[in-house]
């Protein structure tokens, strides 16, 4: 079992780009969440995927959107870059809504610059 | 969200047991405590969660208070694998899908 993964595992754009972040769960996972870690702070809840519709989403502008795929694989897309999108995006899986038990991805290392 | 208050970071000597505690006082009775730890470069990992009594598992035991106002998680025996910044997450579960982690202890392990 690959576990989640997530690709690409670093990135580097520029200000006002745009850029898409993939994901595909563990096994048997029907659900993925987006999170943003920026350095030296926890992860923060960017929304959540199951059925392929947003299910939730936390304190994040319309320029983060996703997309989920009928084999539970996920998008994160964010628009118009700014700076301060520098972060490391993680993907996590689980079964169900309830986040019980949520297996993370590596993640992906973006850098605007 | 319950808040929740974690030390910033603690040592501990290899082999020797670990205890990272957790207040959250203003946890409500429905709330499950779940923690999680993430080593270096990598993803967060799930290590425990539970609701009243002391939970068990491989990795390691969670002991929670009579109150529920705080909780403690236990490592049996550390080792330099057990380096990493460990989280305490209360979980509502009332129309919300969302972990919450706040900024957790890291914890050192001194071969």
């Amino acid at each position: 079992d690959a576990g989640v993964t997530q690709s690409p595992t670093h990135l580097i754009k520029t200000r006002g780009q745009q850029v898409t972040l993939r994901c595909s769960p563990k096994s048997g996972h029907d659900t993925v969440s987006w999170y943003q870690q920026a350095l030296g702070q926890g992860p923060q809840f960017i929304f959540q995927y199951y059925e392929e519709e947003e299910r939730q989403r936390g304190n994040f502008p319309d320029r983060f959107s996703g997309h989920q795929f009928p084999n539970y694989s996920s998008e994160l897309n964010v628009n118009a870059l700014l700076l301060g999108d520098s972060a490391l995006y993680l993907c996590a899986s689980s079964r169900g809504l309830l986040p019980n038990e949520q297996f993370f991805g590596p993640g992906t290392r973006l850098t605007v610059l | 969200d319950a808040k929740t208050t974690q030390p910033n970071s603690m040592e501990s000597n290899e082999e020797e047991p670990v205890h990272l505690p957790c207040n959250h006082s203003t946890i409500s009775g429905t709330d499950y405590i779940h923690w999680y730890r993430q080593l270096p470069s990598q993803g967060p990992e799930y290590v425990i969660h539970g609701l009243t009594s002391n939970v068990n598992n491989r990795m390691a035991s969670l002991a929670i208070a009579e109150d529920r106002k705080s909780s403690t998680l236990i490592l049996h025996r550390a080792t330099l694998r057990d380096a990493a910044v460990y989280y305490c997450i209360p979980y509502s579960g009332a129309g919300s899908y969302q972990l919450t982690f706040g900024k957790g202890t890291k914890l050192s392990v001194i071969p």
